[in-house]
């Protein structure tokens, strides 16, 4: 149990074009799903967290209108990158679970040209 | 400020050995405490946590010692295989359930 899957896995775009990456609980429901961002060699950072039926909530540095997250139901979460640049490349990885037990999805890796 | 330091950045253990990895953190209101494995390229995989309620908690070859009033927790990794080899991070959390993650600590087991 407790399988989040993420799609897709890995995405290349030309700068200024939007990127949806898509994050689904597969068999259970999550009223809280978190966006994490993480570049080569680094750790995870928060980007937001995404709750069912109500706006994400952004950690601060991050760019609420570049960074769109929608969590239409208990079980998928979207992000958006807008107008993607270079420096946007990074392993996007959500995760969703019951209360502080997280569980995360495989990741996307967005390559921005 | 960093809410959660790990140490040490790297570590190379041979096979059947013991792998420590370390964490400390500030803030009294953290009161869960994961470990995470991770392989390039994949997301991170929970292998066990801990509350401040307990001192130590097992699970197979991997067990998490809690030290509550050093603000410190430690993974221990018993017979360390070289399956074993990826990153690991420590993370803490509060009662918002977000999780703030250590700085990821480097295993290589050798044959």
């Amino acid at each position: 149990g407790a399988v989040v899957s993420q799609h897709p896995s890995w995405v290349i775009c030309k700068s200024g074009t939007s990127v949806k990456i898509e994050c689904r609980s597969l068999d259970f429901q999550a009223t809280t799903m978190f966006w994490y961002r993480q570049f080569p060699k680094q750790s995870l950072m928060l980007m937001a967290t995404s709750n069912e039926g109500s706006k994400a909530t952004y950690e601060q540095g991050v760019e609420k209108d570049k960074f769109l997250i929608n969590h239409a139901s208990l079980t998928l979460s979207t992000l958006t990158v807008t107008s993607a640049h270079p420096e946007d490349s990074s392993f996007y990885i959500c995760s969703a679970g019951t209360a502080q037990t997280q569980y995360f999805g495989p990741g996307t890796r967005l390559l921005v040209l | 400020q960093q809410q959660v330091k790990q140490s040490p950045q790297s570590l190379i253990v041979q096979k059947g050995g013991i792998s420590i990895i370390n964490c400390a953190y500030e803030n009294t209101a953290f009161d869960y405490f994961p470990w995470y494995q991770q392989f390039p390229g994949k997301g991170p995989a929970l292998l066990i946590a801990i509350r401040p309620d307990v001192s130590e908690k097992k699970e197979g070859r991997f067990t998490i010692s809690f030290n509550k009033s050093a603000k410190q927790f430690s993974l221990h990794i018993m017979d360390s295989q070289p399956g074993d080899s990826a990153t690991y991070f420590c993370a803490v959390s509060d009662s918002s359930y977000k999780l703030i993650f250590g700085s990821g600590t480097r295993l290589l087991v050798r044959p």
